[in-house]
């Protein structure tokens, strides 16, 4: 499958615990974006990449929240001492160098926090 | 940019007959306009855009228009078909290098 990949599909956990979520995006794409998505809304964009760099984040992505991109291939989104509030789809994007071009989501990852 | 209006929230046709959502924005540097289709439990994916320098782009049963003056874009279905019930996103993409998503419509294709 060449399309953009998410594990885990789903989580649950306990308020209060850190969740770490995977993305492996296009494999010839340099940019890729986090957004979240809640029920009955459209996707928000939390943070975006191009190769390694993290270059804008949202006011919604608090200090409890972290991606990462070191290689400049998967990137990692991390939230530490998870709210109920947190609980959403986690969608990842990715596309190329061209900022308009298409984005390509993935499956994402729905988190529940109890 | 930042706000970007869709309507109607949901809209229910009959099999075969034209579907129509439409998006205001705010931000004059947005410069492309993509649609998104989303079923239940799967991925959005996209279905057509359209770049600011057009007016309108077609794709089979698919149509997106685009008034840049009056800062507003539409998606057009017609013939619609019961596979095409899904809630439909649309966004826009500006400088700040990333999509700003409408609400979504929810489109009911009644058989």
């Amino acid at each position: 499958d060449t399309g953009v990949s998410q594990n885990p599909r789903h989580k649950i956990t306990k308020r209060g615990q850190n969740v770490t979520f995977r993305c492996d995006p296009i494999s010839e794409h340099n940019r890729l974006y986090w957004y979240r998505q809640t029920l009955g809304q459209g996707p928000e964009f939390l943070t975006y990449f191009q190769n390694e760099a993290q270059l804008e984040k949202s006011r919604l992505l608090s200090d409890r929240f972290s991606a990462e991109r070191p290689k400049g291939s998967f990137s990692t989104l991390e939230i530490q001492r998870t709210e109920q509030g947190d609980s959403a789809m986690y969608l990842c994007a990715s596309s190329s160098s061209i900022p308009t071009d298409t984005q390509y989501f993935g499956p994402g990852t729905r988190l529940t926090v109890l | 940019g930042e706000n970007v209006e869709q309507h109607p929230s949901t809209l229910s046709v009959q099999e075969g007959d034209s579907a129509v959502i439409k998006c205001t924005y705010s931000d004059s540097a947005s410069n492309y306009f993509p649609w998104y289709k989303q079923e239940l439990g799967k991925r959005p994916q996209l279905i057509i855009d359209i770049r600011s320098n057009v007016g309108e782009k077609k794709d089979q049963r698919i149509a997106v228009t685009l008034n840049k003056t009056a800062k507003h874009f539409s998606l057009h279905i017609t013939e619609t078909q019961p596979e095409d019930s899904a809630v439909y996103f649309c966004a826009d993409f500006t400088g700040a290098n990333n999509l700003f998503f409408g609400t979504g419509t929810r489109l009911t294709v009644i058989p």
